[in-house]
């Protein structure tokens, strides 16, 4: 079975500072992983996702994820946030190719940009 | 293109009695997810239905929690005596195919409260 650990459950930044917030899973198969954005009392917008391929993906927003194999992690980054980025972040992990479509989430990290 | 419509948006319901929450997904899209989101708490997968079928609920209660998507009309997620553990964020997602690395793209979530 997949797990998601997401490290930080609150993070506060100030305006155009950067960003990082962590994301660690397990799993004994391959997976697909994502990033999604949680504004209050809304639905998920994905940011981004990795399937295969170029370990840095870039997403919406400014957005962008590093999928790390050896150290099972997939940190999100930006390099200046705006108010408008306070929201909660999930990180989720699905099972890859051929396998369930479930997401399984960590349990979110809530970003508070302040001025 | 409308995107996964959910209603009721907010559900009051005293302990004992039914919950119907319904979840229209994107037009063309044929797989529907139910997700629980408690507070504080990640959101954790509960059912993938497709139209007629049930694919899996290895997250739904044993008890008391049912889902539907027929042929016709809105996908279904049905909570019998309703108790005040039940109160929570209900996400439905769509997405329009079993294909690995799809994007499931999420409803503005039903909040039930369980009085």
């Amino acid at each position: 079975a997949q797990s998601v650990t997401q490290l930080d459950s609150q993070v506060p930044v100030f305006e155009e500072a950067p960003v990082e917030l962590r994301c660690n899973y397990s799993s004994s198969v391959s997976v697909y992983l994502f990033w999604y954005v949680q504004y209050p009392n809304q639905g998920l917008q994905l940011l981004l996702k990795y399937l295969s391929g170029s370990t840095l993906v870039k997403g919406i927003n400014g957005f962008e994820a590093e999928f790390n194999k050896s150290q099972t992690s997939f940190h999100l980054r930006k390099p200046s946030v705006h108010i408008s980025d306070t929201a909660e972040y999930f990180c989720a992990v699905s099972k890859g190719q051929g396998g369930s479509e479930k997401l399984v989430f960590g349990k979110g990290t809530k970003l508070t940009v302040n001025p | 293109n409308a995107g996964v419509m959910q209603n009721p948006r907010h559900l009051v319901r005293r302990r004992g009695q039914e919950a119907r929450l319904r979840c229209s997904p994107m037009k063309g899209h044929s797989h529907v997810y139910w997700y629980r989101q408690l507070p504080e708490e990640g959101l954790k997968f509960m059912v993938y239905l497709q139209k007629e079928n049930i694919i899996d609920e290895s997250g739904m209660p044993k008890e008391r929690f049912s889902a539907e998507f027929p042929k016709e009309g809105p996908s279904i997620l049905r909570i019998q005596q309703v108790v005040r553990g039940d109160s929570a964020a209900y996400f439905c997602a769509s997405s329009p195919s079993r294909t690995g690395g799809y994007e499931q793209y999420f409803g503005p979530g039903t909040r039930l409260t369980v009085t």
